[in-house]
């Protein structure tokens, strides 16, 4: 099976912007989560999508949204970006939605805010 | 809020050493998952643990849970350069509904 895909790879924006980042998680997977990776904050939880409905939310200002698709895709969109929000952002999908489902990782979009 | 505190943060050493990293917990873990980053490269699932006491192991790689939940670790025997990354543990039990990750453990491998 081919793994989770994470698109672009690589992104450069400048504060004010907004950017969207998509994932396309592992066929048959039906749950999508997203975290930020960050040296100095470690791994941070976003969100997680189910079944095209936010299951669970991390702390993170509403600037950070996302959705899922009828076919499990799922997208981020972070508006205004600031400074801070450079970073990793990851992608995981798992075949049901709760943390105790293994996580199967992106290989990431890394962010970077000028 | 919930913490999982992870050490030692770095640790350098020589091909053939042991390794060692803690994960603890000053509440009750739900389950613990551990993970290895690579350098440039993304999480990849090694292991779950649920029960407590619970010890398993892959190849080198021995994997516990306390007796009381608490706490876990992962100890490699005799490191390869092939083992250098970064290893997380993973609380499955946050309020979100989500995994609380520790901040990982560097390991460096000299050959």
């Amino acid at each position: 099976k081919a793994g989770v895909t994470q698109t672009p790879r690589y992104l450069i924006k400048t504060r004010g912007q907004q950017v969207t980042l998509s994932c396309s998680p592992i066929s048959g997977h039906r749950s999508v989560s997203w975290y930020q990776q960050t040296p100095g904050q470690g791994l941070q939880f976003l969100f997680e999508y189910f079944s095209e409905t936010q299951r669970n939310k991390g702390n993170f200002p509403g600037r950070f949204s996302g959705r899922q698709f009828s076919n499990s895709r799922s997208e981020m969109n972070v508006s205004t970006l600031e400074l801070g929000d450079s970073a990793l952002y990851l992608c995981a999908s798992s075949l049901d939605s709760g943390p105790a489902f293994t996580q199967y990782f992106g290989p990431g979009t890394r962010l970077t805010v000028l | 809020g919930q913490q999982v505190m992870q050490i030692p943060q770095y640790q350098h050493v020589q091909e053939g050493e042991d390794f060692t990293t803690y994960c603890n917990s000053s509440t009750t873990l739900s389950n613990i998952q551990w993970y290895k980053q690579r350098p440039g490269g993304h999480p990849v699932f090694l292991i779950q643990l649920v029960k407590s006491g619970e010890v398993k192991k892959q190849k080198r790689l021995t994997f516990q849970f306390g007796e009381a939940k608490k706490n876990s670790s992962l100890h490699i025997t005799a490191t390869q350069t092939t083992d250098v990354g970064t290893y997380f543990c993973a609380d499955a039990g946050g309020s979100q509904g989500n995994l609380i990750f520790g901040k990982g453990t560097k390991l460096s491998v000299k050959p």
